[in-house]
């Protein structure tokens, strides 16, 4: 079946660094692939998306590339903010004809902390 | 204009009990959804309805039944509640069913079982 990993937490930046979190997946076929992020108290929000191989998604400063080579889609922005703290997840949908259609797999989450 | 809202947003209750949850959606979407978060903040999908009709149902108890009375509802009731069903569940949509659609999340109901 369909699974995604993502790099362990919680990560710890101070404000301004350099963020990536890893994402890997194992999928039949072509999934789409996206970031949401949950902060505090509340529900998930879409971050950004890509449904095919090497389309970047983009969104708040946020970047991540679908590689289908290496079954990665790497979160990354280039100076993080306090804002930014929050759980960020990875996740995949599968498509039309198989077993996953429609079906969110996330990844386990990654806890983000960031300090002035 | 709340998109996805979902009552209550605690819940605490005695183990045994039955309880329901509900959910509505004002966008219009074809399909909606409920997860599981557990205390390690791991997502699991629960069930999906696409029109009123379940599509997805992943090996939950048969505790769990979710109801969809209309598109724009989706509510979960769940009998005989046990201390493992303690986590936040969240209700979600998308447009349709297609892979393609982001979902949109409510802000989650914290179960609590005493």
């Amino acid at each position: 079946g369909n699974s995604v990993t993502q790099m362990e937490g919680p990560v710890t930046l101070s404000e301004e660094a350099f963020l990536t979190i890893n994402c890997t997946y194992t999928a039949t076929g072509y999934p789409s692939l996206f970031w949401y992020v949950q902060y505090p108290g509340e529900g998930l929000q879409l971050l950004l998306k890509a449904t095919k191989a090497d389309d970047k998604g983009s969104n708040k400063g946020f970047e991540a590339t679908y590689r289908k080579e290496t079954t990665s889609f790497h979160l990354e922005k280039g100076s993080v903010q306090v804002s930014d703290s929050a759980v960020y997840f990875c996740a995949l949908s599968g498509r039309a004809g198989g077993t996953s259609y429609g079906k969110l797999t996330f990844g386990q989450g990654t806890i983000l902390t960031v300090h002035p | 204009d709340t998109a996805v809202s979902q009552t209550p947003k605690y819940l605490v209750t005695q183990m045994g009990n039955d309880k329901s949850i509900k959910c509505e959606q004002n966008l219009g979407h074809d399909t909606m959804y409920w997860y599981k978060q557990d205390s390690k903040k791991f997502l699991k999908i629960m069930f999906s309805y696409n029109n009123k009709e379940l599509i997805i149902n992943e090996t939950v108890p048969n505790r769990f039944s979710p109801k969809s009375p209309d598109k724009a509802h989706l509510n979960l009731h769940i009998n005989s509640l046990e201390l493992g069903d303690s986590a936040v569940y969240f209700c979600a949509s998308s447009q349709d069913i297609g892979g393609n659609q982001p979902q949109h999340f409510g802000d989650g109901t914290r179960l609590s079982i005493l």
